[in-house]
């Protein structure tokens, strides 16, 4: 049962352009959405998240969306870099309990100079 | 502060060996979570310590998987007698628990790499 969908493996982008990554879920009881960022050899790495009370969050370059009676959160990345390629993965947990985060499978994004 | 650290980075071994990796997380955080990463998939919950406290294990964790947390800071992931499934990345991850993005956002390592031939 998979709780957590990104139904795009990869993203090929332009650099300069908009980045979007879709995420999808399936269990209403969460409550709190993140999104991380992976490098070859690295762990995953905090970008930016964004509670349930909220329907946008923003940090510099990057935006969180969430729309909750769609289960539907999406991630833009503008102006696109170069150093934004990395496979981005979205995820989501349930806030007061053990917080523990359920991911989904990621997406591979590159950009293109 | 050097982050959430793990060791071994990288470890092969043969089928039937067991294995141990070492998660040290943060200092201040209290929350510790242990990860498995497969190729082309999200990380996957394994288990969360809350202090030394076991408080959760998935149904992925069996019986020849065993975490530990026993004073409360560092822990260990020891896997026996490994199959050539256990092949993955075990990540560890820590948070602070409190607040309510402390409580959400995990800190991850880079991760132990295990193969078994």
């Amino acid at each position: 049962d998979q709780q957590v969908k990104q139904n795009s493996p990869s993203l090929s982008v332009q650099e300069g352009r908009i980045s979007i990554l879709n995420c999808d879920y399936t269990n209403s009881m969460f409550d709190y959405f993140l999104w991380y960022k992976k490098y070859p050899a690295e762990g995953p790495t905090f970008l930016i998240s964004i509670s349930s009370i909220k329907d946008k969050n923003e940090d510099g370059r990057f935006t969180v969306f969430l729309n909750k009676s769609a289960k539907h959160l999406s991630l833009h990345i503008v102006p696109s870099q170069p150093g934004d390629s990395a496979v981005y993965f979205c995820a989501a947990s349930v806030s007061g309990g053990y917080n523990k985060l359920i991911f989904g499978a990621g997406t591979r994004l590159a950009v293109h100079p | 502060d050097t982050g959430v650290s793990q060791d071994p980075r990288h470890k092969i071994t043969k089928r039937g060996q067991n294995v141990t990796f070492r998660c040290d997380p943060i200092s201040e955080h209290n929350r510790l979570y242990w990860y498995r990463q497969t190729l082309g998939q999200g990380p996957e919950f394994l288990t969360y310590f809350q202090n030394e406290a076991q408080l959760e294990k998935s149904r992925l964790l069996s019986d020849r998987f065993s975490a530990e947390r026993p004073k409360g800071s560092f822990s260990t992931l020891e896997i026996q007698r490994t199959e050539q499934g256990d092949s993955a990345m075990y990540l560890c991850a820590s948070s602070t628990g409190t607040g309510y993005s402390g409580a959400n956002v995990l800190t991850f390592g880079a991760g132990s790499r295990l193969t078994v031939l």
